[in-house]
């Protein structure tokens, strides 16, 4: 099963709002609801943000917000903060009966 | 407060076994509803799930890597563990514990993670 594909990196200025996409199959993405993310500062453990393509864990800020159209996933972070500054990883489901992960998308605040 | 802590061989030689374990608190790892994983991350690389544990001791393997692995849970010591055998240098990686909620209609997300453990493969 390949991996969902991810731009290898993005950039935003303090306080302005950026999306990055997860692109995958009918099979992944496409097919099942079962569509998370998750940021990743160095050395750290990820930390989920976003399950079930849409729904916040609770204690997670309210300016991450996920969507999906097609094969594709959105992760939307709003009024960006430097803490932001991460790479974040996108994973799904599959017919294969297995969970891919995105290679993962680099987040620079400038 | 739930924790997970992963130990293990940090240092093992081409073609041994990696044997890691996942000591678990505040949480029984025979609570329904939950299922208990392995994830790993390559150094620079993205993350790969490997294998899950449920309390019932049923398990699910990564396909691709199926042949060469073993996971298990240890209702006593509150643990599981994962073996992966015939190990190359493709192996190395950080390898997390994780919990994974199951919900009517909701799963395949990991809510609680370990901090995480190299393992080098090298002789």
């Amino acid at each position: 099963q390949s991996a969902l594909t991810q731009p290898a990196s993005v950039s935003g200025s303090l306080g302005q709002s950026i999306t990055m996409s997860c692109t995958g199959t009918s099979s992944d993405v496409g097919y099942y609801t079962y569509v998370s993310w998750y940021q990743q500062h160095p050395a750290k453990a990820p930390k989920l943000i976003i399950f079930d393509v849409t729904n916040r864990p609770s204690g997670v800020s309210s300016r991450f917000s996920g969507s999906k159209s097609g094969n594709t996933a959105s992760l939307t972070i709003s009024g960006l903060q430097a803490e932001d500054e991460a790479h974040y990883y996108c994973s799904s489901y599959t017919t294969s009966r297995t969970l891919v992960f995105g290679g993962g998308t680099e987040l620079t605040v400038l | 407060q739930v924790q997970l802590q992963e130990s293990g061989s940090g240092l093992v030689k081409p073609s041994e076994t990696l044997s890691l374990t996942c000591a678990v608190s505040g949480v029984s790892v025979s609570s329904g509803g939950f299922s208990w994983t392995w994830i790993r991350q390559p150094p620079g690389r993205g993350l790969e799930w490997i294998a899950y544990v449920l309390n019932s001791g049923s398990t699910s393997y990564n396909p691709s890597l199926r042949s060469r692995l073993s996971i298990s849970i240890d209702r006593p010591k509150n643990q599981f563990s994962l073996k992966v055998t015939s190990v190359t240098a493709a192996d190395t990686a950080v390898y997390y514990c994780a919990r994974e909620v199951i919900g009517l209609g909701s799963r395949w997300y990991f809510d609680l993670w370990g901090r995480g453990t190299l393992v080098t493969v090298s002789s």
